[in-house]
């Protein structure tokens, strides 16, 4: 079945670090990928996402790129800030389905430290 | 824009009493999405609708649980009896018709303590 893998945190980098967050999937077909992020007390957001190989996700600094020879999605961010602080889920969505269901890793938390 | 509405953003209660949490989804949205989440389990999908019809009720936890969506502007997620080990943060979220192939948006959660 479709599941997704990414690694555990916590994440503990200074400010202006270089980040990278790996997620990997298994699935059938060629799913979406997408990374949610979810600031203390809020709900998840959408932060970028990929519909199909070798498309590039990119929002607020942030990037991923849809690796299919290793159905990976990777986030990266080259200078961190204390505003990052957050937990990042990776996430895969099967196309041709009925509805939009999600798969998501379990999450990996950040912390920036100034 | 309205986003996906959760009601209430905190609920405590004792145990032993019934508990609804509500959910409004984003006007033109056909798919809704109930999860919960918890340090020790993360995120779990709960139930899911489509066209105010369950598709797949296979998160929920056990009989105590139950799932409404009586039209498609709301939607109630209720616990009867609550016990403590329900306590967590209960997200709804909602997305358009899976041909625009978009994704989920979420509430800001229910955040439910039981005592």
């Amino acid at each position: 079945g479709n599941s997704v893998t990414q690694m555990e945190g916590p994440v503990t980098l200074s400010e202006e670090a270089f980040l990278t967050i790996n997620c990997t999937y298994t699935a059938t077909g060629y799913p979406s990928l997408f990374w949610y992020v979810q600031y203390p007390g809020e709900g998840l957001q959408l932060l970028l996402k990929a519909t199909k190989a070798d498309d590039k996700g990119s929002n607020k600094g942030f990037e991923a790129t849809y690796r299919k020879e290793t159905t990976s999605f990777h986030l990266e961010k080259g200078s961190v800030q204390v505003s990052d602080s957050a937990v990042y889920f990776c996430a895969l969505q099967a196309k041709g389905g009925a509805t939009n269901k999600l798969i998501f890793g379990t999450g990996t938390l950040l912390a920036v430290q100034p | 824009d309205a986003g996906v509405i959760q009601s209430p953003r905190h609920e405590v209660t004792e145990m032993g009493q019934e508990v609804t949490l509500r959910c409004k989804p984003i006007s033109g949205h056909n798919s809704l999405f109930w999860y919960r989440q918890t340090m020790m389990r993360g995120l779990e999908l709960l139930i899911y609708f489509n066209n105010n019809v369950p598709i797949d009720d296979s998160g929920m936890p056990e009989d105590r649980f139950s799932a409404k969506m009586p039209n498609a502007s709301f939607s109630t997620l209720k616990i009867q009896p609550s016990e403590p080990r329900d306590s967590a943060v209960y997200f709804c979220a909602s997305s358009p018709p899976s041909t625009q192939n978009q994704p989920q948006h979420f509430g800001d959660g229910t955040r439910l303590s039981i005592l």
